[in-house]
């Protein structure tokens, strides 16, 4: 089956720090990644859909300056949440799509 | 407008019940694919189906079943002699131009 590797699964970082969140694809290749974010105890929300190569397109209201996302090659996509707040704290989960969206195990950032 | 609603929001049952997960969906496409994916603690998606709109045939994979009914726009996911390791949030999942949009998903806790 189609393996995505989600890296770190857990990050405390300081108010103002900036965090970076690895999203890679370990057996095939994928033009497209998309990174959700989950509230405790609710749905996952699309923040942004990631092409290889090109620039990212942001859902509504999903600030493109605080959420910088990167997909320089077809197995990694990275966001990196730019100076953090505790707001920022959250599950962050990629997928990247194949035949279906494949997901990695998260990644649970906590802004202190 | 695209949407995918679940009603029931948390389920109890005790083990070897079946126990049927409720998902209906909107949508304006004529083509479209749905999803059930499965989200246990450990907070990764492991995807559990995904149907195509013109495939209204029911599906079983051991203990789990679909029911998609086009006719009412329902693709509802039954777990037959449920089992604690079911314990998960279930989402189901609409795949319209290109993105997914999931449900808020099912709590379903399994007891012994």
């Amino acid at each position: 089956g189609a393996v995505v590797s989600q890296h770190p699964s857990r990050v405390i970082c300081k108010s103002g720090t900036s965090v970076k969140i690895e999203c890679r694809s370990l057996d095939f290749q994928a033009t497209t990644m998309f990174w959700y974010r989950q509230f405790p105890k609710q749905s996952l929300m699309l923040m942004a859909t990631s092409n290889e190569g090109s620039k990212a397109t942001y859902e509504q209201g999903v600030e493109k300056d605080k959420f910088l996302i990167n997909h320089a090659s077809l197995t990694l996509s990275t966001l990196t949440v730019t100076s953090a707040h505790p707001e920022d704290s959250s599950f962050y989960i990629c997928s990247a799509r194949r035949t279906g969206d494949f997901f990695g195990q998260g990644t649970r950032l906590t802004v202190v | 407008a695209q949407k995918v609603t679940q009603a029931q929001t948390e389920i109890s049952v005790v083990e070897k019940e079946d126990v049927t997960l409720d998902c209906v969906y909107e949508t304006r496409d004529t083509t479209y694919y749905l999803f059930w994916y499965k989200q246990p603690p450990s907070g990764e998606l492991v995807f559990l189906i995904r149907r195509n709109s013109f495939d209204e045939q029911n599906e079983i994979s051991g203990r789990y079943s679909w029911n998609f009914q086009k006719s009412t726009s329902s693709f509802n996911f039954t777990i037959t002699a449920s089992q604690v390791v079911d314990s998960a949030v279930y989402f189901c999942a609409l795949a319209s131009q290109g993105k997914l949009i999931f449900g808020t998903g099912t709590r379903l806790q399994v007891f012994p």
